[in-house]
């Protein structure tokens, strides 16, 4: 089956920094990738998402990238504010109905 | 709209009891999906149900099971729970039937003495 990996496990940016968290994925038949952002005591709630016929894609202060050839894609944000703080998922799913391979998260800590 | 809501939101078993936890989706979503979390390994998928159909199972043992009803509310079932059980169970529910957007609730937190 479908192995994602997350990195790093947690980071710690200063308030208008960049933060960028990287998965690799393992099935080459994955074609659809989210992001869910769970806030503490909160439930995940999807904040942008990549199919792969597209490289990347960008909402305001963050963006996707997906690299097909070497089966990983990356979350970035910019000018990062303190309620950015919170535990970022990435996902991998390869059309198999809703089954989802979920990495094991990133907490996100940004300092004021 | 009403969100996904799941009951009971927390409970305390012992080894050897059974549980039984239950999911109501969004209005008109057809899919809900199970996931258990755990600190350090994120979210585990444990079965999606559509239209009352089990459609995905994950690697889970067979202690673990679930079923959907016709107004797609779900529960799941873990027989004969282990201390590792203890977790944060999800369900998500999607409108979507394939790679669709999910809903997730707030969950219901598990512990196992």
């Amino acid at each position: 089956g479908e192995n994602v990996e997350q990195h790093p496990s947690t980071l710690s940016v200063q308030e208008g920094d960049s933060a960028v968290i990287k998965c690799t994925y393992s099935d080459s038949a994955s074609n659809y990738f989210p992001w869910y952002k769970q806030e503490l005591g909160k439930r995940p709630q999807l904040i942008i998402d990549i199919r792969s016929n597209v490289g990347e894609k960008k909402d305001q202060r963050i963006a996707v990238t997906l690299n097909k050839t070497a089966k990983h894609f990356s979350l970035h944000i910019t000018e990062t504010q303190p309620e950015d703080s919170a535990v970022y998922f990435c996902a991998a799913s390869s059309g198999n109905f809703n089954k989802f391979y979920f990495g094991s998260g990133t907490k996100l800590n940004v300092k004021p | 709209k009403a969100g996904v809501t799941q009951t009971p939101r927390y409970l305390i078993k012992t080894r050897g009891q059974q549980v039984t936890l239950s999911c109501s989706p969004i209005s008109g979503h057809r899919s809900v999906s199970w996931y258990q979390q755990t600190p350090g390994q994120g979210l585990q998928f444990l079965f999606e149900y559509f239209s009352e159909t089990q459609r995905n199972k994950g690697n889970f043992p067979g202690r673990f099971s679930g079923r959907q009803f016709s107004n797609s509310r779900s529960e799941m079932n873990v027989s004969t729970l282990e201390l590792g059980d203890s977790a944060l169970y999800l369900c998500a529910s999607s409108y979507t039937g394939v790679q669709g957007e999910l809903f997730f609730g707030e969950g219901s937190r598990l512990t196992v003495l």
